[in-house]
């Protein structure tokens, strides 16, 4: 079975241009949730999305925004790039809640 | 305050060597994930935990929800252990995540 895929695995922006980032889950996994790991920071989680639904959302400002289509894969946006979106985003998928994650290779984002 | 204490940050150990990271949280949670990420980013699910013990080859997860105390342990380290590992809590379907215990075992 094919793990967690996440394209582009590298990208590089300049300051208030914006990201669209997408994330395939494991075939048969609806659930989906992403996450912006930075040295400063750390892993923190953005949201979480099940059946086309956004079930949860971190606290990040509305600049972050996801959606998940009908066949689970997921893509999350970043509008009005700014140097601190500058991370390693992360996607896993489950296949319900409270299961065992399996996590993409992630995506750098540079911001220049 | 973070709801997810992780110590050490970072540990130096011989290969061959006893581990234990420790991973404390203040949240109610549902579940806690131990993971493991190497250098370049990718991560690891290693265990995940709602009571009690697992063991997976060299490695073993305790929890004890009553402490909200969690200790993860490498049993005869080796050098392909030197990674991040990171331990994240589920409250819900939310996740908090601890900063990371950085490993390095020393040949």
């Amino acid at each position: 079975k094919a793990g967690v895929t996440q394209t582009p695995r590298y990208l590089i922006k300049t300051r208030g241009q914006q990201v669209t980032l997408s994330c395939s889950p494991i075939s048969g996994h609806r659930s989906v949730s992403w996450y912006q790991q930075t040295p400063g920071q750390g892993l923190q989680f953005l949201f979480e999305y099940f059946s086309e639904t956004q079930r949860n959302k971190g606290n990040f400002p509305g600049r972050f925004s996801g959606r998940q289509f009908s066949n689970s894969r997921s893509e999350m946006n970043v509008s009005t790039l700014e140097l601190g979106d500058s991370a390693l985003y992360l996607c896993a998928s489950s296949l319900a809640d409270n299961n065992e994650q399996f996590f993409g290779p992630g995506t750098r984002l540079t911001v220049l | 305050k973070n709801e997810v204490e992780q110590s050490p940050q970072n540990l130096t150990a011989q290969e061959g060597e006893f581990i234990t990271i420790n991973c404390s949280y203040s949240v109610g949670i549902s579940a806690l994930h131990w993971l493991q990420q190497h250098p370049g980013g990718g991560i690891v699910s290693l265990f995940m935990l709602s009571s009690g013990k697992k063991k997976h080859g060299r490695l073993i997860a305790t929890i004890n929800i009553q402490e909200k105390h969690s200790s993860l342990h490498i049993t005869a380290s080796h050098p392909r252990d030197s990674a991040v590992y990171i331990c994240a809590v589920a409250k819900g379907r939310q996740f908090y995540f601890g900063t990371g215990t950085s490993l390095t075992v020393i040949p």
